[in-house]
């Protein structure tokens, strides 16, 4: 079956203290893997992908097929990054659905 | 540019009632999604509309759930009758269509605020 798992519901992290969100799945494929956050009040939003290969407000995430693994990180947790963080694979016969992690909730503590 | 425009905000219904939610997308977008989060859960994917086509609804419940997007644009679903397990929050989303030979999905999500459904 297609699944992706977030092991931790909550992440408390020190401000300046390296974060990682973990994140596995499990497709016999090559899936599209993306983060999405939901900062308090605000709406989920897309956070990156990593087709892109991009680094947004200092996360990065490193696809690892071998561990089938879509970890995010940052060297430096800001308290800004305090939020609910998802895990969202793009599976599907056809590549065509999202499906989401359970969440982890990220709290960084001045 | 107006984001996705999801109503009521709150629902309160007692069990065995109905309820509907209406979902407004972002211009232009042609993929549409309702999706249903419980709390303390992710978001799961309930109904996903290419304009006003079905593409994927193998997780919808069908006996009390239905949902429909005439002309390609608004959508509504509705839940009839409603069940105490049905107590979530209900996220519209749209995205633009990939340009051709570049997939199914663009993968790039944008959600509405969502409607809290409370079933007593």
């Amino acid at each position: 079956a297609q699944r992706v798992t977030q092991p931790e519901k909550l992440l408390s992290v020190f401000k300046g203290a390296p974060v990682e969100l973990k994140c596995n799945y499990s497709y016999s494929g090559s899936p599209e893997l993306f983060w999405y956050v939901q900062y308090s009040r605000q709406r989920l939003q897309l956070l990156l992908r990593h087709i892109s290969r991009e680094s947004i407000k200092g996360f990065t995430a490193d696809l690892n097929k071998g561990e089938t693994s879509f970890h995010l990180k940052k060297p430096f947790a800001q308290e800004e990054d305090s939020a609910m963080y998802y895990c969202a694979p793009l599976l599907g016969s056809s590549a065509s659905k999202i499906i989401f992690g359970s969440g982890t909730r990220l709290s960084i503590r001045p | 540019e107006a984001g996705v425009a999801q109503s009521p905000r709150y629902k309160i219904i007692e069990k065995r009632q109905s309820v509907a939610f209406w979902c407004n997308p972002i211009s232009g977008h042609a993929t549409l999604y309702w999706y249903q989060q419980i709390l303390g859960q992710g978001p799961k994917l309930l109904i996903q509309f290419q304009n006003n086509g079905v593409v994927d609804d193998s997780q919808l419940p069908k006996d009390r759930f239905s949902a429909e997007r005439l002309k390609g644009v608004d959508s509504t679903l509705k839940i009839q009758p409603a069940k105490l397990e049905d107590s979530a929050v209900y996220l519209c989303a749209s995205s633009l269509a990939p340009p051709p030979g570049q997939g199914a999905q663009t993968g790039e999500l944008f959600f509405g605020e969502g409607s809290r459904l409370t079933v007593l």
